[in-house]
């Protein structure tokens, strides 16, 4: 199975700061990489897919990059509604597998 | 708009079973593959499994192949997980997810788009 590492588990961070949230897969996914956002009590919500290609709806400050084994989440500039956790997710190879997740806290 | 609503989950013993469901509305729902998705109490998400649009073909997780089963009835837009020999580690809230197809340069990515609110399944004595 591939495994999905995040990095960090979790972070403080101030509105208006700039976040970039770290995803590394086991092996080489291309670009079959997904980020999910999930606010407490919650369900899971799409942000991006493919690795860059924003959700309709989804904020412009939210932006993927990365392929093969390295992507990255940023948020250019945190706003009180994106204090939530984030996760990424292969969909390369079955099993489809998600990053252990990355809480992002307020200051 | 798209929705999808779960229903099915409670308390259940070790070694029995459950049948969840989803009832999906706003969309072609026979056009979609569709998944479950399940999350341990303050827990990350795992892939449990999915089917595709005519039901023709299924995927599971190892660790519940053999003991849960994947079906849909496309005609009332209704997506099924039978569980079976639950055991304490499936305890869970179970998401309904739709699963969309990105196409781009280097393929189809697929991805969950929709999610349901979903429904908690706790196995205990």
């Amino acid at each position: 199975d591939i495994q999905m590492t995040q990095s960090p588990s979790s972070l403080s961070a101030s509105v208006g700061d700039r976040v970039t949230i770290t995803c590394r897969a086991s092996q080489n996914i291309r670009t079959y990489l997904n980020w999910y956002q999930q606010r407490p009590g919650k369900a899971p919500k799409l942000l991006i897919s493919a690795a860059s290609s924003l959700q309709g709806g989804v904020p412009s400050r939210f932006s993927g990059s990365g392929s093969g084994t390295e992507f990255t989440l940023t948020i250019s500039s945190l706003q009180p509604e994106d204090f939530a956790t984030y996760f990424c997710q292969q969909s390369y190879t079955l099993p489809w597998t998600f990053g252990q997740g990355t809480q992002v806290e307020i200051k | 708009e798209v929705q999808l609503l779960e229903s099915g989950g409670g308390l259940v013993q070790p070694g029995g079973s459950l049948r969840l469901s989803c009832a999906a509305s706003g969309f072609s729902f026979s056009s979609f593959v569709m998944s479950w998705v399940r999350q341990a109490p303050g827990k990350g998400l795992e892939w449990v499994s999915h089917i595709t649009p005519t039901g023709g073909s299924t995927y599971y997780l190892d660790s519940v192949k053999g003991r849960f089963t994947i079906s849909r009835d496309n005609s009332k837009n209704t997506l099924h997980l039978q569980m079976n020999s639950l055991r304490a580690d499936d305890t869970a809230l179970y998401y309904c997810a739709r699963v969309d197809l990105l196409v781009v340069v280097a393929g189809k990515v697929p991805d969950f788009d929709s999610w349901g609110q979903g429904t908690l399944v706790t196995v205990s004595s």
